[in-house]
């Protein structure tokens, strides 16, 4: 198993639609991350879970729902998007704590939004 | 609202030469600072971590930090086109990214 699995890898979708991705760690980790790379855009942070506790959520709209029932698996619920938040979603685990320490990111799932 | 501005590229070296990319941060209590990695259509994969001011060497790779100027810089020695890819610099517990910087090493 590789370290970190994100299904799927890609997304189309309608603004009606409901949606989820899921991402899977395999390195014992204790702290996971939803981050958005659009083109030309800095890597923005989401969402980050450490000892499945949210304890960062920056200002992401209220149609991206994270779930994280415990320190292997993280989704990012989808419902009513915009043709803005196509882009890749890249989920990330890192040992956690005070220190993230190295970030080890999943190969992302491409999300397009007709 | 933390920023991270990097060189404007894409920048473009030769085999063989130095490559050097800059990064600046703007949070001043900030302690760790990062490089990754990322090629086209792939994911990030890090680098270097730097914590203390001075440089920090790996193999081909110096990282430098200069906290009293928020300017940390990565050089690449001897770049070979492997290397060729999307330098992102990082701050903080990682959540704040800059947008980047192409590099392209021509054989």
């Amino acid at each position: 198993e590789t370290g970190v699995t994100q299904t799927p890898r890609h997304l189309v979708m309608g603004m009606t639609n409901k949606k989820s991705l899921k991402c899977e760690q395999h390195l014992g980790h204790n702290a996971m991350y939803w981050y958005k790379q659009s083109a030309k855009k800095p890597l923005e942070l989401m969402f980050v879970y450490n000892f499945k506790e949210q304890t960062e959520n920056n200002s992401v709209p209220s149609r991206f729902s994270p779930e994280c029932p415990n320190s292997s698996h993280l989704f990012l619920h989808l419902h009513t998007l915009q043709p803005e938040d196509s882009a890749l979603y890249l989920c990330a685990s890192s040992t956690g704590g005070r220190a993230t320490g190295e970030l080890f990111f999943g190969e992302g799932s491409r999300l397009t939004v007709l | 609202q933390k920023e991270v501005e990097q060189n404007s590229g894409p920048l473009s070296v030769p085999e063989g030469a130095i490559a050097s990319l800059n990064c600046t941060y703007s949070d001043r209590v900030s302690q760790s600072f990062f490089w990754y990695r990322q090629y086209s259509g792939k994911s990030p994969e890090l680098i270097m971590s730097i914590y203390s001011n001075g440089d920090k060497e790996d193999g081909r790779f110096t990282a430098q930090l200069n906290k009293a100027s928020q300017y940390v810089s990565l050089l690449i020695r001897d770049s070979q086109p492997s290397d060729s890819a999307t330098y992102l610099c990082a701050f903080g517990n990682q959540f704040y990214f800059g947008t980047g910087t192409s590099l392209t090493v021509i054989p």
